[in-house]
């Protein structure tokens, strides 16, 4: 089946540093790609979308300036979170469509820690 | 704007007990689908409902969708200590986006 790959699985960085977050497409082609950001013991909650070779979309309240989406690629969607501050610890997750009535394929997500 | 709701927000159980899930959607969904996380792991696609008034079994689990597509269910017969985490429905209105459910998180007392 159609296989998201996310990477890192989680990382650590100090405050006012930027991480980057990838997520590949491994075996289909994803014209579109879902950011999602999930506080502890809260839901998902929808960032942005993000088109190949279009700008992004970004949810309300979600600052475009700070989480910089790039999807240059059929293959690859990137998320950085720039500056980054305790308050984006968070886990971040990727998912897209492979088309039709299809469910979403998830990467495995990016737990976030900001010192 | 498009709202999905989800009751209750916690589940106490004793093993063997049934569980069950609801969501709600503020206007008519495209499909629903549910997902199961656990602590400290990445939400587990379970099922996609796409039909009205669909019904679906997976062992323990049945899933509904409601007649007007606006609801759903997730109901677990004779929960085991494996069914323990976080139950999210997520709807799509049809943009392909999954507005995601605020969650059961199910415990279960051995």
């Amino acid at each position: 089946g159609a296989v998201v790959s996310q990477h890192p699985s989680w990382v650590i960085c100090k405050s006012g540093t930027s991480v980057k977050i990838e997520c590949r497409s491994l075996d289909f082609q994803a014209t579109t790609m879902f950011w999602y950001r999930q506080f502890p013991k809260q839901s998902l909650m929808l960032m942005a979308t993000s088109n190949e070779g279009s700008k992004a979309t970004y949810e309300q309240g979600v600052e475009k300036d700070k989480f910089l989406i790039n999807h240059a690629s059929l293959t690859l969607s990137t998320l950085t979170v720039t500056s980054a501050h305790p308050e984006d610890s968070s886990f971040y997750i990727c998912s897209s469509p492979t088309g039709g009535n299809s469910p979403l394929h998830f990467g495995n997500g990016t737990r976030l820690t900001v010192t | 704007g498009q709202q999905v709701m989800q009751i209750p927000q916690y589940q106490h159980v004793q093993e063997g007990e049934d569980f069950t899930t609801y969501c709600n959607s503020s206007t008519t969904l495209s499909n629903i689908q549910w997902y199961k996380q656990r602590p400290g792991g990445h939400p587990v696609f379970l099922i996609q409902l796409v039909k009205s008034g669909e019904v679906k079994k997976q062992k323990r689990l049945t899933f509904q969708f409601g007649e007007a597509k606006k609801n759903s269910s997730l109901h677990i017969t004779a929960t085991q200590t494996t069914d323990v985490g976080t139950y999210f429905c997520a709807g799509d209105f049809g943009n392909e986006k999954l507005t995601f459910g605020t969650g059961t998180r199910l415990t279960i007392i051995p």
